[in-house]
């Protein structure tokens, strides 16, 4: 079982609409959790993390923790074109992070 | 602030060479980590340098090492390179070691071992 789980996609999503994007990881030791935006041809950055169980909300963007669960998951709300690039899930584990292959996002106009 | 540099920007080697990359941080960044990435594996740890010394190491063959200069400019070596360890290198700073409430990467270096 890999660490962190992603869907690779691609997630197609209308213009306007929520995009959701859902993350497993597999070690109950994890600490933190990131997710990081990569547009094509360039680096990640990081758009939001968490560390808590819930919700944490950052303009259009949520991110969700369920430590019971071992999940977590982005919501983009208002989805616009821009929107559209990979989004990494990564958590802290150890002093050490540990990236999902990332879900391919394509925001329909 | 200027951002993460890393160059070159594009390297193209031949199995058996070995490279040297180099990542200079963001001003007052102390930590550097290296990743690889390929579209197989996905973005994976090499390395994080703090202070000049190697902090965390991921699960990496021996060829691959790194270090850590004074003024936390870091360099990443890959020896007896392979055809596999085409991808692309990325470095990132932090302020502090094993941050990543605030770390930023580098646009990256694209090797490829032909």
């Amino acid at each position: 079982q890999k660490e962190v789980e992603q869907n690779s996609g691609p997630l197609s999503v209308p213009e306007g609409a929520i995009a959701s994007l859902n993350c497993t990881y597999s070690d109950r030791g994890s600490q933190s959790f990131f997710w990081y935006r990569q547009y094509s041809g360039k680096s990640p950055e990081l758009i939001m993390f968490i560390y808590s169980n819930g919700d944490k909300e950052d303009g259009r963007f949520t991110a969700q923790l369920n430590k019971a669960s071992q999940y977590v998951s982005l919501l983009i709300r208002d989805s616009q074109p821009s929107d559209s690039a990979t989004y990494l899930c990564a958590v802290r584990r150890d002093d050490k992070i540990i990236f999902g292959k990332g879900t391919r996002l394509h925001i329909l106009p | 602030k200027a951002g993460v540099t890393q160059t070159p920007r594009y390297l193209i080697k031949t199995r058996g060479q070995q490279v040297t990359l180099s990542c200079s941080p963001i001003s007052g960044h102390r930590s550097v980590s290296w990743y690889q990435q390929t579209p197989g594996q996905g973005l994976q740890f090499l390395f994080e340098y703090f202070s000049e010394t190697q902090r965390n190491k991921g699960n990496f063959p021996g060829r691959f090492s790194g270090r850590q200069f004074s003024n936390s400019r870091s360099e990443m070596n890959v020896s007896t390179l392979e055809l596999g360890d085409s991808a692309l290198y990325l470095c990132a700073s932090s302020p502090k070691w094993g941050d990543a409430y605030e770390q930023y990467f580098g646009p990256g270096t694209r090797l490829t071992v032909t």
